[in-house]
């Protein structure tokens, strides 16, 4: 069975400085790789996802992560992070065969002024 | 706007008492998935449907609930004899298929279900 693994359940940065969420999964063969924003009381809003193209991937709102498949990682980062950052940020994965999404416990990010 | 929308946003019910839940997806994706998630946890995987067919069902999902798409529109939930451990926020999505493609599954706004 596929896992997902977000290190840190809750990061502290200054605004302005480097936004890192660490992603380690598990799988016998690279899946589809996503990561996901979720503000509070709303659904979840993708950010990116990797799908064996490039493995450094850009996203919406200066997000990228890059896709490491000797560590089976794929970390999130900003250069630097704005007050409207703060959010949850979970991590997926997908079989390239299956359909359902399985989610990390999530990264709840704070921004300090 | 034509995204994922589902009614009610919010649910408080007493433990034993039937809830239902809607969902309606962006109109041209034929399919639907439901998620539950509990407080500080991702959302996991409880069922899902390609155009009006349940393709496939967690066991997460006891037969307590039941989903169904009946004419591959639309999606309800419904969940009997609620229980305190069924408060959840339950979180609806839906993309178009694709044949081994990563097709980005859209999420509504989730609706939270409180049992007392």
């Amino acid at each position: 069975a596929q896992s997902v693994t977000q290190l840190g359940s809750h990061v502290s940065v200054s605004e302005g400085a480097l936004v890192l969420l660490r992603c380690n999964y598990s799988s016998s063969v690279p899946p589809y790789l996503f990561w996901y924003v979720q503000y509070p009381n709303q659904g979840l809003q993708l950010l990116l996802k990797y799908t064996s193209a490039a493995t450094l991937v850009k996203g919406i709102n200066g997000f990228e992560a890059e896709f490491k498949k000797s560590e089976t990682s794929f970390h999130l980062t900003k250069p630097s992070a704005h007050m409207s950052d703060a959010a949850e940020y979970f991590c997926a994965v997908k079989k390239a065969a299956g359909n359902k999404l399985t989610f990390g416990g999530g990264t709840r990010v704070l921004v300090k002024p | 706007d034509t995204g994922v929308s589902q009614d009610p946003r919010h649910k408080i019910t007493k433990r034993g008492q039937n809830v239902t839940f809607r969902c309606d997806p962006i109109s041209e994706h034929n399919r639907l998935y439901w998620y539950r998630q509990t407080l500080g946890q991702g959302p996991e995987f409880l069922t899902y449907f390609q155009n009006e067919a349940q393709l496939e069902k967690s066991r997460l999902l006891s037969d307590r609930f039941s989903a169904e798409r009946p004419k591959g529109s639309f999606s309800t939930l419904e969940i009997q004899r609620t229980e305190q451990g069924d408060s959840a926020m339950y979180l609806c999505a839906s993309s178009l298929a694709g044949l081994n493609s990563p097709r980005e599954q859209f999420f509504g706004p989730g609706t939270r279900l409180t049992v007392l």
